[in-house]
């Protein structure tokens, strides 16, 4: 199957800072990838899709403001959450299809731990 | 995107066929049946999707009712490296996910 990395896996940072997560596809092109968030024992739940070269779409609820998406190549998606706070703090995940029609392939997951 | 209904949890014995349920009652004909499963602290991990026949690959078989509002996963021979929790998501185009709770497997030695 195909593989999507991202990095960092896992991140402490402090309250008010911005951290960046990044999203790869390493065997594919993906003109869609996707960006989730799992608090501890909840399901996946959905942040936004963003599509290669255009605006990411957020879902309901989620600021646009303070989770920047760029999807600035095939095979590279970012999350920077902005000025973070410990609400903040989750499992942030993402993943990849090669186009809408296509089965999506999860990365590993980043925790991050806001202080 | 249809709704998914699967049972909280499910105990299974290593070595036997776990069998997971799905509802999806209110399935369009359009929308094709996914299922990944979440290790623990894990990305989900993609396993079996199906429109209206019955899929088979090397993790797993996805039999999906004749009239499409229920379908089952099974893995043949479960390990103690199959307990996860288990996605059940029916899909409608544009390729977007909206997981529902899953069911926990346990697989007991």
């Amino acid at each position: 199957g195909a593989v999507v990395s991202q990095h960092p896996s896992r991140v402490i940072c402090k309250s008010g800072t911005s951290v960046k997560i990044e999203c790869r596809s390493l065997d594919f092109q993906a003109t869609t990838m996707f960006w989730y968030r799992q608090f501890p024992k909840q399901s996946l739940m959905l942040m936004a899709t963003s599509n290669e070269g255009s605006k990411a779409t957020y879902e309901q609820g989620v600021e646009k403001d303070k989770f920047l998406i760029n999807h600035a190549s095939l095979t590279l998606s970012t999350l920077t959450v902005t000025s973070a706070h410990p609400e903040d703090s989750s499992f942030y995940i993402c993943s990849a299809s090669k186009d809408s029609q296509e089965t999506q392939y999860f990365g590993p997951g980043t925790r991050l731990l806001v202080l | 995107d249809a709704k998914t209904t699967q049972p909280t949890s499910m105990d299974c014995a290593e070595g036997r066929a776990a069998n997971l349920p799905c509802n999806h009652s209110t399935i369009s004909g359009n929308e094709y049946v996914y299922w990944y499963r979440q290790i623990h602290s894990q990305g989900p991990q993609y396993i079996i999707h199906g429109l209206k026949n019955n899929e088979t690959n090397e993790m797993a078989s996805l039999i999906i009712t004749e009239d499409r509002k229920s379908s089952t996963l099974i893995l043949p021979h479960a390990t103690l490296r199959d307990t996860a929790v288990y996605y059940c998501i029916a899909l409608y185009n544009f390729n977007k996910f909206y997981f529902g709770s899953g069911t926990k497997l346990n697989v007991k030695p």
